[in-house]
């Protein structure tokens, strides 16, 4: 079945620590999204990416880095200068960034909690 | 800009009643509306799209029209299941540009 995968779905860490949050799609879409889901509002985008090997911020990308190295993957990891990191953060891919009439699909989610 | 302003919530009703949850959005150009639904602790899934004024998008007894000359995208349901209680959210894209979301709806329907 053709989709998007996050792991781990629910990932602790300690103050100080970075951690790498992972996203595989198969769908051979283009464009990736990360966002960020805090209770009350809504999505947030952090970074997205139209094509390999190039990524652009998004609204709250501050304390966050990303790389895409290939198509299927778009890991977003969450630095120690990311003063409140708890969130339940979803990674989002679509077809053709320029293709608006096409949506986005979602994988699971990883709910992160600093300890 | 672009902005998507969806009711607040949470909505609460009993089963079989009929939903509305209102969306109203403001894009430059001409942008495609979703909705989206999520579960408790899912990822959103697409629930309905539409690409073109006057297009309506219906899927699973939800249905919501684009209205340019209102610049809305209302979702409704004529009889609401316990199944579909869940948080909604309005979104748009426009071309050559991100998707926008709305802050989110929470439906509750009780037996």
């Amino acid at each position: 079945d053709g989709g998007i995968t996050q792991s781990p779905k629910y990932l602790f860490r300690k103050e100080g620590q970075n951690v790498t949050l992972s996203c595989e799609q198969n769908l051979n879409h283009d464009a990736m999204y990360w966002y960020r889901q805090d209770p009350g509002q809504g999505l947030r985008l952090i970074y997205y990416s139209q094509i390999v090997n190039d990524f652009q911020k998004g609204d709250i990308a501050e304390g966050y880095s990303v790389s895409r190295e290939k198509k299927e993957s778009f890991p977003l990891t969450v630095t120690s200068a990311q003063k409140n990191p708890t969130a339940f953060y979803l990674c989002a891919s679509s077809n053709e960034y320029r293709d608006y009439y096409n949506e986005q699909f979602f994988g699971p989610g990883t709910r992160l909690t600093v300890l | 800009g672009n902005s998507v302003t969806q009711m607040e919530g949470p909505v609460t009703l009993s089963e079989e009643a009929f939903l509305t949850i209102n969306c109203t959005y403001t894009a430059t150009g001409y942008p495609s509306l979703f909705w989206y639904v999520q579960y408790p602790g899912e990822g959103l899934q697409l629930l309905l799209k539409a690409t073109k004024a006057d297009d309506k998008g219906s899927n699973k007894g939800f249905e919501a029209t684009y209205r340019k000359e209102t610049t809305s995208f209302h979702l409704e349901k004529g009889s609401v299941q316990v199944s579909d209680s869940a948080v909604y959210f309005c979104a748009l894209r426009s071309p050559g540009n991100q998707f926008y979301f709305g802050t989110g709806t929470s439906l509750t329907v009780i037996p």
